[in-house]
């Protein structure tokens, strides 16, 4: 089965710009998580959507949103970057308790 | 604030030898403890996840155990392989509200087999 698809891989935008990171989880899972890592820190958790529903957010700014469509995929927008925003974005997809899929990631860099 | 710890942050091993390394978490409300292998520009990939407080899992070479009481769990690989080569994270679900959960990550071990 397929697993879960994270775009773009790469990704160079300006300070000041917007960027939008898209996840296409497994099918039938529909809970979507989102987690940052930049250099030097472990995975933070940005938030989690279930049924097109944010169920919970991590410590992060207003400018970091996201939302989820009816048929599972979501997407997270970062507004107004930040130099300190670049880091690699992991998404990851589960049915529940039993464990989660990550994707590969999306690897940001604000110049 | 949850903490989860690995140690160590690093190690160097020589192939065929075998190694361990520990995960360290809150030992009150606890729903399970996960372990991801995480290689360089791949996917983190789960290898365990354990619930039960004495629980024991293995997957091949690798093999991990629980102690919830005491809040810490063990991976060991047995004979390592260059392969073996990633970053092991354990993550412990936190659960918060209307069921959701949020996996609170250590900071990993970086371990290189050296052939």
């Amino acid at each position: 089965k397929a697993g879960v698809t994270q775009t773009p891989r790469y990704l160079i935008k300006t300070r000041g710009q917007q960027v939008t990171l898209s996840c296409s989880p497994i099918s039938g899972h529909r809970s979507v998580s989102w987690y940052q890592q930049t250099p030097g820190q472990g995975l933070q958790f940005l938030f989690e959507y279930f049924s097109e529903t944010q169920r919970n957010k991590g410590n992060f700014p207003g400018r970091f949103s996201g939302r989820q469509f009816s048929n599972s995929r979501s997407e997270m927008n970062v507004s107004t970057l930040e130099l300190g925003d670049s880091a690699l974005y992991l998404c990851a997809s589960s049915l529940g308790s039993s464990g989660y899929t990550f994707g590969s990631g999306t690897r940001l860099t604000v110049v | 604030i949850l903490n989860v710890e690995q140690s160590p942050q690093s190690l160097h091993v020589q192939e065929g030898d075998s190694t361990n390394f520990t995960c360290s978490f809150p030992s009150s409300n606890f729903y399970a403890l996960h372990w991801y292998r995480w290689e360089t520009a791949k996917s983190p990939e789960a290898l365990f996840v354990m619930t039960l407080n004495g629980d024991e899992k293995k997957k091949g070479r690798i093999s991990a155990t629980l102690n919830t009481k005491e809040g810490y769990s063990y991976l060991y690989i047995k004979g390592s392989q260059p392969e073996d080569s990633a970053t092991y994270l354990c993550a412990f679900p936190a659960v918060l509200i209307q069921g959701a959960q949020k996996l609170v990550f250590g900071q990993g071990t970086r371990l290189t087999i050296n052939p």
